[in-house]
């Protein structure tokens, strides 16, 4: 059965840094693209950044681009979020997604969601 | 950058055809995969390529994909499909992925 299991939200100060998990079991790990995706309370989904199966590809959102930092590791089944000079505006639950079939994001779907996350961003 | 378009709302009875919209440019030429997102929960997959279901979601939920439009069809609505529905692409000429803005359906 596959399973994500995100981690690492909480409360934190605008301009704060946070980083996000995403325990991954179930399938073979490496195999597979991740995303996070994010929902912003009352609001809809928005795509967050992609990385490839091997973790040498990666695409991010123009909203989160040089702030955000998408990694993963193999040998754990971990897929990472860090997230740097965080706004009010990254306030919002964070899931992590399965590329169904493809070990590069080129336009699949996501077949497995986690529970998501909450990141807050206050002061 | 790509936009996806849906209608903020549908509102069906019970036991009717629901028929979700999502337009963008051109987008019979790209395979769109469909969303459904209860209260408090994550999505879950319920149609991808356009017109295939995963396994476990019921024939009543189905897809098509044509010129600028494409339609998630679910047949004889009831209650436990009242939820949020969203279509995805993926734009290759920005390698992002985009949502549409997400329909709340309403089973009257």
């Amino acid at each position: 059965e596959v399973q994500l299991l995100e981690s690492g939200g909480g409360l934190v100060q605008p301009g704060g840094s946070l980083r996000l998990s995403c325990a991954a079991s179930g399938f073979t790990f490496i195999t597979n693209a991740m995303s996070w995706v994010r929902q912003a309370p009352g609001k809809g989904l928005e795509w967050v950044s992609a990385i490839s199966g091997s973790g040498g590809t990666t695409y991010y959102a123009d909203s989160v681009k040089g702030r955000f930092t998408i990694s993963r590791d193999n040998s754990k089944n971990t897929l990472y979020l860090q997230m740097n000079s965080l706004r009010a505006e990254d306030t919002a639950v964070y899931y992590c997604a399965k590329d169904g079939r493809t070990t590069v994001p080129t336009g699949d779907y996501f077949d497995y969601w986690g529970q998501g996350t909450l990141v807050t961003v206050s002061s | 950058s790509y936009v996806l378009t849906q209608p903020p709302s549908v509102s069906v009875a019970p036991g009717q055809t629901a028929r979700i919209t999502c337009g963008g440019n051109n987008i019979g030429s790209k395979t769109v995969p469909w969303y459904q997102q209860k209260p408090g929960q994550a999505p879950v997959l319920v149609v991808y390529d356009d017109s295939d279901r995963p396994s476990g979601i019921p024939e009543r939920f189905s897809g098509s994909n044509s010129g600028n439009t494409a339609t998630l069809t679910i047949s004889r609505v009831e209650a436990g499909d009242e939820a949020d529905y969203y279509c995805q692409v993926w734009d290759s000429s920005s390698d992002h992925w985009v949502f549409g803005g997400g329909t709340k359906l309403t089973v009257l």
